[in-house]
């Protein structure tokens, strides 16, 4: 079984300051994916930022970054000039590259989440 | 964002109750999920379904029961519920059955009584 390890239960910056959310995995999976997930206040869980682990380019999404360190079974999240509407949990989530059973769908394995605030 | 929607968005309802979540998705997607979020808990699998078939059933207690009758919604049925199922129920859906991203629905709050 996967398990998804975010160390930070709360962090909080300045608006305008970059900030870096960790999150570790166990897998003995060779290949999977891997996703940054938003939930602000609303409850809406929004996608970030996807990455192939067979890729080694890390993925970039506007302000948001990844650092995949796949041997040390890392992935961050960096959110550059952050914004007051950056405020939320933040959710890390792994995802199997193939099926459990045959033909069928994978759900996500998350994080506990850490609940970023960006202070005015 | 109206890609996923779900039904209702609140939810009391007491433990010998029964009542149905709805899910409905408007993306063309093929799986659908149901996830748990509840208090200083990580988001918990529930149910998937991949072209209407149910492909994982997270060891769920049978007072809950999903039904998908075709790709675009899903339900879960609830009856004789616990106090501790009490929790945000998130509905998902993705393109395809494995590494395609998920889109959420706003969720169901749900409290038992």
């Amino acid at each position: 079984a996967q398990t998804v390890t975010q160390s930070q239960p709360e962090m909080s910056v300045q608006e305008a300051e970059t900030v870096t959310l960790s999150c570790t995995y166990d897998t003995s999976e060779s290949n999977y994916y891997l996703f940054w997930y938003k939930q602000p206040p609303s409850r809406q869980m929004i996608l970030v930022i996807r990455q192939e682990a067979y890729k080694q380019q890390n993925a970039t999404e506007n302000r948001f970054s990844v650092n995949f360190q796949k041997a040390a079974k890392s992935f961050s999240l960096k959110i550059s000039d952050s914004q007051l509407g950056d405020t939320a949990m933040y959710f890390c989530a792994f995802m199997k590259h193939e099926a459990v059973s045959g033909g069928g769908a994978d759900g996500l394995t998350f994080g506990k989440g850490t609940h970023l605030i960006i202070q005015p | 964002e109206t890609g996923v929607t779900q039904t209702p968005r609140h939810l009391v309802m007491g433990m010998t109750n029964k009542k149905s979540l709805k899910c409905e998705q408007h993306l063309g997607h093929n799986a659908m999920y149901w996830y748990k979020q509840s208090a200083k808990k990580p988001l918990e699998l529930m149910f998937v379904y991949n072209f209407k078939e149910q492909t994982e059933n997270n060891s769920v207690p049978s007072r809950f029961s999903p039904e998908c009758p075709n790709s675009s919604h899903l339900f879960l049925h609830l009856h004789t519920l616990q106090p501790e199922d009490s929790a945000l129920y998130l509905c998902a859906s993705s393109r395809g059955p494995v590494g395609y991203e998920q889109y959420f629905g706003p969720g169901t709050r749900l409290t038992v009584t």
